[in-house]
């Protein structure tokens, strides 16, 4: 069973901070890692994903995220965030090779940017 | 980027009524999915759908919520009867093939049950 974890519920930063937000999984097998963004009314749009080769994957908009399989973590960085980043953010965890994909989210952060 | 459009955005019905939600996913996508997300909560699965059959479906999805793709059209959840505690924005999803591949999601039906 997958499962992931987000420990931080909500993340305040100012404009033009960095920001890194925190994902924990638990699979021991093949494991495929993603992570989205909701605007507030609106669906998830994706960010980027992470199944195998160099742990630190870049993704639209400025966003990247690291691959560490000792810490089980797949935290989202951006090194200075604009206004329009406030949103949700979702983690999610698949084991490739089931049937479809079938992702597993987290339960989201949600980060707020100030002027 | 590809989009999936899902109607209506908003849907508010009776109790015990019957409720289909459409989704139009990505024209050339074979995988599709509902999630359903309560205000305030994490998205949870709730069925996947390829070759005209579920591949696998979650717990929350009851015997009352059927999906289905007629020839093509749209992708639909039904739920027949609904209950209060269907009340949440179901989303819709679809992806190019399984496992890695990325799934694009539309922005979701609110489904009110009174």
């Amino acid at each position: 069973t997958q499962t992931v974890s987000q420990s931080d519920a909500h993340v305040t930063v100012f404009e033009g901070d960095s920001v890194e937000l925190r994902c924990n999984y638990s699979y021991g097998g093949s494991i495929y890692l993603s992570w989205y963004i909701q605007h507030h009314g609106h669906g998830l749009q994706f960010l980027l994903k992470y199944y195998s080769g160099n742990p630190v994957v870049q993704g639209v908009n400025g966003f990247e995220a690291e691959f560490s399989k000792s810490d089980s973590s797949f935290h989202l960085r951006k090194a200075s965030v604009h206004w329009s980043d406030s949103a949700v953010y979702f983690c999610a965890v698949s084991a490739y090779g089931s049937s479809g994909n079938k992702l597993i989210f987290g339960i989201g952060t949600l980060l707020s940017v100030k002027p | 980027g590809p989009k999936v459009l899902q109607i209506p955005s908003h849907q508010i019905i009776d109790m015990g009524q019957m409720v289909t939600l459409n989704c139009d996913p990505v024209s050339n996508h074979l995988y599709f999915y509902w999630y359903k997300q309560i205000l305030g909560q994490q998205m949870e699965f709730l069925v996947n759908f390829y070759n005209g059959k579920v591949m696998e479906k979650s717990k929350l999805f009851k015997d009352q919520f059927s999906v289905e793709r007629p020839d093509g059209s749209y992708f639909t959840l039904k739920i027949q009867p609904t209950a209060l505690e269907d009340s949440a924005v179901y989303f819709c999803a679809s992806s190019l093939s399984g496992g890695i591949e990325t799934l694009y999601f539309g922005s979701g039906t609110r489904l009110t049950v009174l």
